[in-house]
């Protein structure tokens, strides 16, 4: 019931195109999911993330889409771009973790952004 | 701003050989502080996380064991390393701000056991 399930393993998109990604959970008492984006060698940076009082969020190119009844949230990259060429995890965490914090990590999405 | 830092970078280390990992936090106080694990082309597998000084909670039984001596410096050791310890180590500190968790993680420590 943990689980955050997350696809496509890997994605290949066309510069200027749209990349999906998808996550989908069990747990209902989750209230936080965050996508974070890594590159190679690096540690994974906090992208955007989206509680479950809004369908939707957007920050520049990037955009969580948020449907609470299915328990399924997803990343939108618009005009992707070679730049964008990372792995992406989406996370969860719930409040039934306390001060802990905790966050249930998807098992990522390599992106490939071509020319 | 705040600010993690990690070190070593990168580890090679024979097997049996003991380890320590530090990880150190600036500009914020009393954070969560985590332990985080990644083999090759996998996902994040949280192995310990810290609440406090001298408050750790292990999520993975295993060779490894944490500590935090300091409110912000966290330490992940060993004793004795297995093969299966190679990865990629990840600290992550977050501060609750009413209910959102954000995580923030470090740049990490490159580990190969040979």
């Amino acid at each position: 019931q943990q689980q955050v399930k997350q696809s496509p393993q890997s994605l290949i998109v066309q510069k200027g195109g749209i990349s999906i990604i998808n996550c989908a959970y069990e747990n209902t008492a989750f209230d936080y999911f965050p996508w974070y984006q890594q590159f190679p060698g690096k540690g994974p940076a906090l992208l955007i993330a989206i509680r479950p009082d809004v369908s939707e969020k957007k920050e520049g190119r990037f955009t969580i889409s948020f449907n609470k009844s299915a328990k399924q949230f997803s990343l939108h990259i618009m005009d992707s771009q070679p730049g964008d060429s990372a792995t992406y995890f989406c996370a969860a965490s719930s409040a039934d973790t306390g001060t802990a914090s905790k966050l249930t990590f998807g098992t990522g999405t390599r992106l490939q952004v071509t020319l | 701003s705040q600010t993690i830092h990690q070190w070593p970078a990168t580890l090679v280390q024979p097997v049996g050989s003991p380890l320590s990992l530090e990880c150190t936090v600036e500009g914020t106080s009393n954070p969560n502080l985590y332990w985080y694990r990644q083999a090759a082309g996998r996902g994040l597998q949280l192995l310990f996380y810290s609440v406090g000084i001298g408050q750790i909670s292990s999520e993975v039984p295993q060779n490894l064991s944490a500590s935090r001596p300091q409110d912000r410096q966290f330490i992940l050791s060993s004793k004795k390393l297995l093969l299966s310890d190679s990865g990629f180590y990840l600290c992550a500190w977050s501060v609750p701000w009413a209910g959102f968790y954000e995580q923030y993680f470090g740049p990490g420590t490159r580990l190969t056991v040979t």
